[in-house]
């Protein structure tokens, strides 16, 4: 059965270090892998898609196929990137794609 | 990419009522996406629902207690019915954006509350 795991629910780092934010996968075809990002009081929003292969706000993800796995990763952390990150998965059934969401991260920059 | 409203935002319910929640798009859509994301468990799809025909359910929801309507292709209501503490969840809708760079985009949620 397909799923989203994402190991860790709190990610706590200082300004300016490197942050990655795990995110492992389980599905037999082939995955279509996304980040959302919400920060505090806002709606959810689409961080980036693999397909894209964009970086947005600094942050870039590979998909590593033998891993399984779709880690999130910025060099340089700021303040304002402290919010929830979800990693999701968009599965096939039938005709119709659904998304599964991992629980989420919390990434917490410090000053 | 499409501006989805959400309302209400929040509600505070008395177990055995039922609360509909709305969702508005400003551009048309195909299928609109309910979700339901419990306290410290991630993003559930509940139901898919197209325009014109009766919504499709996931492995764990039914019809009666999530009834869902979606009168045209830019609206659509989730009613969460009879509602249980158990039932205390955020509910976020959520539509494809068209764009394939956009994926999908969510309403602001409707944290539910039932005491």
């Amino acid at each position: 059965a397909q799923r989203v795991t994402q190991p860790e629910k709190l990610l706590s780092v200082f300004k300016g270090a490197p942050v990655e934010l795990k995110c492992n996968y389980s599905y037999s075809g082939s995955p279509e892998l996304f980040w959302y990002v919400q920060y505090s009081r806002q709606r959810l929003q689409l961080l980036l898609r693999h397909i894209s292969r964009e970086s947005i706000k600094g942050f870039t993800a590979d998909l590593n196929k033998g891993e399984t796995s779709f880690h999130l990763k910025k060099p340089f952390a700021q303040e304002e990137d402290s919010a929830m990150y979800y990693c999701a998965l968009m599965y096939y059934g039938g005709s119709q794609g659904n998304l599964i969401f991992g629980k989420g991260t919390k990434l917490s920059v410090k000053p | 990419s499409a501006v989805i409203s959400q309302k209400p935002s929040r509600d505070i319910c008395q177990r055995g009522t039922s609360l509909t929640i709305q969702c508005q798009v400003d551009s048309q859509v195909t299928m609109m996406f309910w979700y339901r994301q419990q306290p410290g468990q991630s993003l559930t799809l509940i139901a898919t629902a197209n325009q014109g025909s009766e919504a499709t359910y996931e492995s764990g929801f039914v019809i009666d207690k999530f009834p869902i309507s979606r009168p045209n292709l830019t609206f659509s209501t989730l009613t969460v019915s009879n509602m249980s503490p158990e039932d205390s969840s955020i509910y976020l809708c959520s539509v494809e954006t068209g764009d394939p760079l956009y994926g999908y985009t969510f309403g602001s949620g409707t944290r539910l509350t039932v005491v």
